[in-house]
């Protein structure tokens, strides 16, 4: 069974700091991983997805990568600011067409401090 | 990326009476709708994976009584929370799952804040 863990649980930094948020998963059998922000009280806003067959995806001061044998994703916020300060999760999808759904980890909680 | 809705936002209702939350994909068809909750400070906990025109899979733990799910079309899927408690007060996500032409992405509605008095 697909275990999806997210390191660390919370993190604070000041407003211009680089940061890496860690995702790993135990199967490294799968198809997709993404990466989500959610804000307190929404839903969740797909940031990054990255296929099976990729090394990393990039969206503005976003970058992900994916490393499949290791079971590890990171994601790097370049040049913070207080409006990244949200919940970040990341979901890995273990098969493309099936009904197996995305296996969340429990997120980091990230606050950037002007 | 492909829009999927959930109406309505937020609900409040009296303890025993029953509440409809519909979920649409609007640009996209999905075959595979799941419906996921989430208690404050909590990741999401998958409550049942909806395939259209079959019935529904449930996760351990759910009462599939309780929580009636109804994937009516490609772009619809109902969850009906029956004889509501104050338990089941919570957040509603659902989300839709698109084809190949969209990665199989899963993508998410707003969510539904639940409150029973």
């Amino acid at each position: 069974k697909q275990e999806v863990t997210q390191i660390p649980a919370a993190l604070s930094v000041p407003e211009g700091e680089n940061l890496v948020l860690n995702c790993s998963f135990t199967d490294s059998a799968i198809y997709n991983l993404q990466w989500f922000r959610q804000d307190p009280g929404k839903g969740l806003t797909s940031l990054l997805l990255i296929q099976s067959s990729q090394r990393e995806q990039t969206s503005g001061r976003l970058n992900a990568s994916l490393d499949k044998s290791s079971g590890r994703s990171t994601l790097y916020i370049a040049a913070s600011q207080p409006g990244d300060s949200a919940t970040y999760l990341c979901a890995a999808a273990h098969w493309a067409s099936g009904n197996t759904p995305l296996v969340f980890g429990k997120g980091t909680r990230l606050s950037v401090i002007a | 990326g492909a829009v999927v809705s959930q109406h309505p936002s937020r609900v409040i209702c009296k303890s025993g009476t029953s509440v409809k939350i519909e979920c649409r994909s609007l640009d996209f068809q999905a075959t595979t709708m799941f419906w996921y909750r989430q208690f404050p400070k909590q990741s999401l906990m998958l409550m049942a994976t909806s395939n259209e025109g079959s019935k529904a899979t449930y996760e351990q733990g759910v009462e599939k009584d309780k929580f009636l799910i109804n994937h009516a079309s490609l772009t619809l899927s109902t969850l009906t929370v029956t004889s509501a408690h104050p338990e089941d007060s919570s957040f509603y996500i659902c989300s839709a799952r698109a084809g190949e032409g969209h990665r199989y992405e899963q993508y998410f509605g707003p969510g539904t804040r639940l409150t029973v008095t």
